[in-house]
C-alpha cells in the first residue's frame, strides 16, 4: 500500500525567503512522486515529477525537488518565495495502478 | 501542461434534481480521466476511473449509481450527479491522462457544485 504524509499544514513564509515544504511516503514499490499547486477555486496545476532518473528534480517557478529514498521523502524548496506563491501544494504518489495517492496538502502564506 | 476543461465551473440546483458536468482533454486523446472530489480544506478523493469505451471503476464507497460516469469519446467524459442532495455538494474536478505519456494526470480547473 502506499501513502503519503505532508508534514506541514501550513506554512508562513516572507516574501523572497527560502519555502520548504515537507513529503514523506511509503510505498512497496518504487513509486513516481509528483508536486501539484492549487490555488483558490481552481484545478491543480503540475510543478514537477520524480520518475526514477535523477533524484533532484526541477519544476516550474523557481521549485525543486529532492527523492531521498533513504529517508523517503519528496520535500520542495524554493529559493525565493514570491507573492503569488500563496496557494495549496499536494504531494502526491503513485500506486502500482497509476491511481494518485494525495497528501493532505500544505498550505502556504506568503507575507511581505 | 495539457489542457483541460471542465464545463460548467459552477452550478446552483435544487435537491432533487440531477446535474451533469463536463470534462473535455483538449490536447490530446485522454483514453482514461479520473474525477476526483474535494471538499473545502480537503485534500482530492478520487472517485472514479473513466475508460473510454468501457464501465468507469468506482472507488470504494462510491456509489455508481449516483454518480454516473460516462467516456463516450477519447476527449469528452460527463459526470451526472443524479437526485443531488446538499451533503453532495463539494468541488468536482477530473483529470486526464495520455496514452504512452506516463502517469503525469493534467487536472481540470474544476466544478463548484452547491445544492440548495
Amino acid at each position: 500500500a502506499q501513502s503519503v504524509t505532508q508534514l506541514d499544514s501550513h506554512v508562513s513564509v516572507s516574501e523572497g525567503t527560502p519555502v520548504l515544504l515537507r513529503c514523506n511516503y511509503s510505498s512497496s514499490y518504487s513509486p513516481s512522486l509528483f508536486w501539484y499547486v492549487q490555488h483558490p477555486n481552481k484545478g491543480l496545476q503540475l510543478l514537477l515529477k520524480y520518475t526514477s532518473a535523477a533524484t533532484l528534480v526541477k519544476g516550474i517557478n523557481g521549485f525543486e525537488a529532492e527523492f531521498k529514498k533513504s529517508e523517503t521523502s519528496f520535500h520542495l524548496t524554493k529559493p525565493s518565495a514570491h507573492m503569488s506563491d500563496a496557494a495549496e501544494y499536494f504531494c502526491v504518489v503513485t500506486s502500482s495502478w497509476g491511481k494518485f495517492q494525495f497528501g493532505a496538502g500544505t498550505q502556504v502564506v506568503v507575507t511581505p | 501542461g495539457a489542457v483541460v476543461s471542465q464545463h460548467p465551473s459552477w452550478v446552483i440546483c435544487k435537491s432533487g434534481t440531477s446535474v451533469k458536468i463536463e470534462c473535455r482533454s483538449l490536447d490530446f486523446q485522454a483514453t482514461t480521466m479520473f474525477w476526483y472530489r474535494q471538499f473545502p480544506k480537503q485534500s482530492l478523493m478520487l472517485m472514479a476511473t473513466s475508460n473510454e469505451g468501457s464501465k468507469a471503476t468506482y472507488e470504494q464507497g462510491v456509489e455508481k449509481d449516483k454518480f454516473l460516469i460516462n467516456h463516450a469519446s477519447l476527449t469528452l467524459s460527463t459526470l451526472t450527479v443524479t437526485s443531488a442532495h446538499p451533503e453532495d455538494s463539494s468541488f468536482y474536478i477530473c483529470s486526464t491522462q495520455r496514452q504512452g505519456g506516463g502517469e503525469t494526470q493534467y487536472f481540470g480547473p474544476g466544478t463548484r457544485l452547491l445544492v440548495l
